[in-house]
């Protein structure tokens, strides 16, 4: 089974609805975070949470919520959605044990969420 | 403002030929480097990873990548390129190690590997 699980992976919506993207992980980390990759953009953070009591903003944060509702669930929400949130979407996971201390962890991620709001 | 930057956007390359993906960073302290790999309707897998030590660094899949500080450059090789290599391949640079553990994306490069 994946470590790092997305869903749904595909989801198609009309602009003005509420969506939630979910993300768990079995890799036991405490670090979570979700991205937006567009085309010719590359990967943009949108949140971060570096335990369950630790929400962060991200570059682009603005349309976006999230939700850690456990070490191993965080969810992102698009509380009214726009065409322009059209994108692929992923979670990521980290470990900073793993990293030498100072330096930035490896981030693992998700299989990615395809949303098009129409 | 820290930044990292893939010259290539696409590029093309017969299969059994070798491979170089150019990275270049801009970041003033020391440069944690990561490079992924994304293949088609899938998330990102990571190649290798730099983080002190020896400059070139070897990977999965046979991959390796040399930093080179004086050039501000950490580029992908690979001597013989397979068609299962096609992909589209990401530079990042961590950057706020602690507090934010941010990583900053290239933008990509879309590699295709002729028969």
């Amino acid at each position: 089974d994946a470590d790092v699980t997305q869903t749904p992976r595909n989801r198609i919506t009309k602009t003005g609805k509420r969506i939630m993207l979910e993300c768990s992980q079995t890799k036991g980390h405490d670090r979570m975070y979700w991205y937006r990759q567009d085309p010719g953009l590359g990967l943009r953070l949108i949140y971060y949470s570096f335990d369950v009591k630790d929400i962060n903003k991200g570059e682009i944060s603005d349309g976006y919520s999230v939700s850690r509702q456990a070490q191993a669930k965080f969810s992102l929400s698009l509380e009214s959605a726009i065409p322009n949130q059209t994108a692929l979407y992923f979670c990521a996971t980290s470990d900073p044990g793993q990293a030498p201390l100072y330096s930035t962890d490896t981030q693992y991620f998700g299989p990615g969420t395809r949303l098009t709001v129409l | 403002a820290q930044s990292v930057t893939q010259p290539d956007i696409h590029i093309t390359v017969s299969e059994g030929a070798s491979l170089e993906l150019r990275c270049n960073y801009s970041y003033g302290a020391t440069p944690y480097l990561f490079w992924y790999v994304q293949s088609p309707g899938q998330g990102l897998q990571l190649l290798l990873k730099y983080f002190s030590g020896d400059t070139l660094v070897q990977g999965i899949k046979g991959f390796e990548a040399e930093f080179k500080r004086s050039q501000s450059s950490f580029n992908l090789r690979k001597p013989s390129v397979h068609w299962s290599d096609a992909a589209e391949y990401f530079c990042a640079v961590g950057a706020g190690g602690g507090a934010t553990n941010k990583l900053i994306f290239g933008t990509g490069t879309l590699l295709a590997v002729q028969p």
